[in-house]
């Protein structure tokens, strides 16, 4: 059974750096059928799709992000990496990692249980 | 990007009965449209995709239809542990986005 697990610090400074990692079990991060992406949901609120890698490297992200995103892949590891710059308040969220098949844009068949990341001084 | 507007943004309803929710897109997505539940302090679970393609494992009281800009997620019976927030997601184009959500309350 595949599971996703997010690791990563709760709390960040404002205008510091977010990272995130996602490490892949029960499956191979190197599946030329998946893409492995970050959604976000801030407290209350509803979902937001950050970006997704491909094991290949292929990444994508949301352009309301402004290039803030960073997405990285290690597949010896069977991982990967979210980096999130220049933060505020506004990315305080529950950050979620996630598999998709076939595109970067289809539908999210499996999810990590969330991280809650904070900003705040 | 494709705007997703879910109504209700709330409903209330018991067990047994059946329960309607509508997403609108922003414009014409096909037949590209994903459905979501998500439970209080877990990760939202993908319910049903193309429109009206069921999970392997979702029971068949859940049907999805519509196509273009309109689509309904139906509960034909509601069970205890239906009770929970649905969001819809466009899988047309990039980027994917997400309805605000309905929340499913107990009456």
């Amino acid at each position: 059974q595949l599971q996703l697990q997010e690791s990563g610090p709760g709390l960040v400074k404002p205008s510091e750096t977010l990272s995130l990692t996602c490490t892949v079990s029960g499956g191979s991060i190197s599946s030329n059928s998946h893409y492995w992406g970050w959604i976000r949901q801030p407290p209350g609120a509803g979902l937001e799709w950050i970006g997704s890698v491909h094991y290949s490297g292929s990444t994508y992200d949301n352009p309301s992000l402004r290039s803030r995103v960073t997405i990285s892949v290690d597949t010896s590891r069977n991982r990967f990496v979210l980096k999130l710059s220049s933060v505020t308040a506004a990315d305080t969220a529950l950050y979620y990692c996630a598999r998709q098949t076939l595109l970067v844009i289809s539908p999210i068949d499996y999810w990590g249980q969330g991280i809650l990341v904070t900003v705040s001084s | 990007d494709i705007q997703m507007t879910q109504s209700p943004s709330s409903v209330s309803a018991s067990v047994g009965d059946r329960v309607t929710i509508t997403c609108r897109a922003s414009q014409g997505i096909s037949t590209l449209l994903a459905w979501y539940q998500q439970r209080p302090g877990k990760a939202p679970k993908l319910l049903i995709q193309a429109a009206s393609k069921l999970q392997s494992g979702v029971p068949s009281r859940f049907s999805g239809s519509g196509s273009g800009t309109d689509f309904t997620l139906t509960i034909g019976s509601l069970q205890p542990e239906d009770f929970a927030t649905y969001y819809c997601q466009q899988t047309n184009s990039f980027p994917p986005t997400f309805g605000l959500g309905t929340k499913l309350a107990i009456k």
